[in-house]
């Protein structure tokens, strides 16, 4: 199985910040590769697909990028509405899997 | 607009099975494929399998050899996923999420809520 391994686990940041989080993967996965967001209590949502690609209604505030085995989310102009846990999944191959997840916190 | 609305909570005891479901509207249900991700408790995204609206084929995670059916009613819009044998680390929260209908690579694009499965003696 490919192994996502995202860094950091957990991020403190301020209203304002950018941030980047990375994922790598454990061999090449071209750019099959997605960002999600998941709040408390909530299921996840969509952000970006190929690394880069941004689902319809995503704000520009969110950027990916990466191709084989490194793979960044950038986040902009943190607002409070963006601390939550994000996670990245592989889907190069069979079975797909995801990073640990990292949670983003209000400093 | 895409919704996919999950059954509701279920309670079951360790060896019996338990079967969710994941109602889909708003699109072509077989142009798509569904795929069923689960989290435990303060855990993090677990990939379970997918199966595709179109023609049935199926892909599931190795780490459920023969425990895990997943299927679809075209005439309801439905996606099911079955889980027997049920341990108590089944204890999760799981979600069915739409993929596109390819036979591999399939993104993720909208999920369902979730359905909270404990598993308890």
């Amino acid at each position: 199985d490919i192994q996502m391994t995202q860094s950091p686990s957990s991020l403190s940041a301020s209203v304002g910040d950018r941030v980047t989080i990375t994922c790598r993967a454990s061999q090449g996965i071209s750019n099959f590769l997605a960002w999600f967001q998941q709040k408390p209590g909530k299921a996840p949502k969509s952000l970006i697909y190929a690394a880069s690609s941004l689902q319809s209604g995503v704000p520009s505030k969110f950027s990916g990028s990466g191709s084989g085995t490194d793979f960044t989310l950038t986040i902009s102009s943190l607002q409070p509405e963006d601390f939550a846990t994000y996670y990245c999944q592989q889907y190069n191959s069979f079975p797909y899997t995801f990073g640990q997840g990292t949670k983003l916190e209000i400093k | 607009q895409v919704q996919l609305v999950q059954s509701g909570t279920e309670v079951k005891k360790p060896g019996a099975s338990v079967k969710v479901s994941c109602k889909a509207s708003g699109y072509t249900f077989t142009s798509y494929g569904i795929t069923w991700v689960r989290q435990a408790p303060g855990q993090g995204l677990e990939w379970m399998g997918w199966i595709s609206a179109y023609n049935g084929n199926t892909n599931y995670a190795q780490k459920l050899p023969g425990r895990v059916t997943m299927t679809t009613d075209t005439s309801t819009s439905t996606a099911y996923m079955e889980l027997r044998s049920l341990r108590s680390d089944d204890t999760a929260v799981y979600y069915c999420a739409r993929v596109s209908d390819d036979d591999y690579n399939q993104k993720i694009d909208y999920w369902g809520q979730g359905t909270l499965v404990t598993v308890s003696s």
